[in-house]
């Protein structure tokens, strides 16, 4: 089965420090990772997607990705952490061999930013 | 910018009164989803549907659940008999191509199901 997880459930960063939030994965075949952002109160939010091509992935708000194959990693990065990036963020997969291809969404990350 | 968008934002019910959450994908997508999360925990697969019936749903979604697209824009969730452990945040989401795994997953806003 496909699946994510993050191990860390709560990550704290200095303000203006650069931040990582971690994810691993475990699928059969080729992954389809994302991450989304969920601010309190909030929806989710799209923040970027691996599908193929280049491992590093660029998306909102100044957040990239890193995929790593022999690592089967896929970790949230930002060079430089801002207060407002505090939210929960979810790393997830999609489910092919769900025949809707649902998501699944791994346990989530908590990142305060702190001033 | 399309969005997803849900309502009420905010639902407040007796135990056992039935609820129903209602959903407006962005209209040329064809995959629908329900998901729910409890107190800011793990989001929830709860069903999905596409060609107006059920493809895929959880254990969770037992036959109190039901959803519906009624009239090709909204899609609903319909609770028949809350129960306390029904208390969540509801997600809408909907995706623009057949089960397709290099697409995104656009949610809605979410609708906080209080159950008292």
């Amino acid at each position: 089965a496909q699946s994510v997880a993050q191990p860390e459930d709560q990550v704290n960063v200095a303000e203006g420090n650069p931040l990582t939030v971690k994810c691993t994965y475990s699928v059969s075949g080729n992954p389809y990772l994302f991450w989304y952002v969920q601010y309190p109160n909030r929806g989710l939010q799209f923040l970027l997607k691996y599908i193929t091509g280049d491992n590093l992935v660029k998306g909102s708000y100044g957040f990239e990705a890193e995929f790593n194959k022999s690592q089967t990693s896929f970790h949230l990065k930002k060079p430089s952490a801002l207060v407002s990036d505090s939210a929960l963020y979810f790393c997830a997969v999609r489910d092919f061999y769900s025949s809707a291809s649902k998501i699944i969404f791994g346990s989530g990350t908590r990142l305060s930013i702190r001033p | 910018e399309p969005e997803v968008t849900q309502t009420p934002s905010h639902q407040v019910t007796q135990m056992g009164q039935e609820v129903i959450l209602r959903c407006v994908p962005i209209s040329n997508h064809l995959y629908f989803y329900w998901y729910r999360q409890i107190l800011g925990q793990k989001v929830e697969f709860l069903v999905s549907f596409y060609n107006n019936e059920i493809s895929e749903k959880s254990e969770i979604f037992d036959d109190q659940f039901s959803v519906e697209r009624p009239d090709g824009s909204n899609f609903t969730l319909k609770i028949r008999s809350t129960k306390l452990e029904d208390s969540a945040m509801y997600f809408c989401a909907s995706s623009e191509r057949k089960g397709a795994r290099d697409t995104e997953a656009f949610f809605g806003q979410g609708t906080r199901l209080t159950v008292v």
